[in-house]
């Protein structure tokens, strides 16, 4: 089976920077995915991890290490907008898609 | 806009009854997936459909059944309702057969009140 644990909430600050860790047990590893959910609203892909490293993509940035079984969400120059629920999800054995409950982000001024 | 369709937006029923959600996936995506989001479980993969076969199945209970059909659009059947079946219901399309290979595409999810 899959286990993906996230931090239930987090604050920060407009215009910081925070970083949103996931860890992941799994038989079977395909890749990371990162989606953003805003209240209500469908999940929007965010990023793509299967190799080891940092992948960046404009004010996002999302790390893998599969020796750890971890990941992080590195979201800069945080914006109101970008107060939104954060999923980690991993394709593991059976290439099924498994969500992590999520990470609640709030954005203050 | 994702590209993704979903009926209904909101439907609310009563207790042992049956609905059906629709799903048009993008066009030229193969791949249909279901997935149920309650409050407290986050999203939980139910069920993919790749070009008219099943392909991949997740924690779907046996009173919940999907298919997909030739035109690649797809339906969720639920039926003896419970409480507990509330949820909001999201369908996803993308272009592979394998989750790995390519991200998902979200509907706007079917919210399904029971009462």
């Amino acid at each position: 089976g899959q286990n993906i644990d996230q931090p239930t909430e987090m604050t920060a600050t407009e215009g910081a920077i925070v970083q949103i860790n996931c860890t992941y047990q799994t038989s079977g590893f395909n890749g990371l995915f990162w989606y953003q959910q805003h209240a209500g609203e469908a999940p929007t892909f965010l990023s793509y991890n299967v190799l080891d490293g940092l992948e960046e993509k404009g004010r996002f940035s999302s790390f893998l290490s599969r020796s750890k079984g971890y990941s992080y969400l590195l979201l800069k120059e945080l914006q109101m907008k970008d107060s939104a629920s954060y999923l980690c999800a991993v394709t593991g054995g059976g290439n099924k898609l498994t969500f992590g409950t999520g990470t609640q982000l709030k954005v203050e001024l | 806009d994702s590209g993704v369709t979903q009926t209904p937006k909101h439907l609310i029923t009563a207790t042992g009854q049956r609905v059906t959600l629709r799903c048009s996936p993008r066009s030229g995506d193969l791949s249909v997936y279901w997935y149920q989001q309650s409050l407290d479980q986050g999203l939980q993969f139910l069920i993919q459909y790749y070009n008219g076969e099943e392909r991949a199945k997740g924690n779907i209970l046996e009173r919940f059944s999907a298919q997909q059909f030739p035109d690649l659009h797809s339906e969720l059947n639920l039926s003896s309702l419970e409480l507990g079946d509330s949820a909001l219901y999201f369908c996803a399309s993308s272009v592979a057969g394998t989750e790995n290979t390519g991200e998902l595409f979200f509907g706007e999810g079917s919210r399904l009140t029971v009462l």
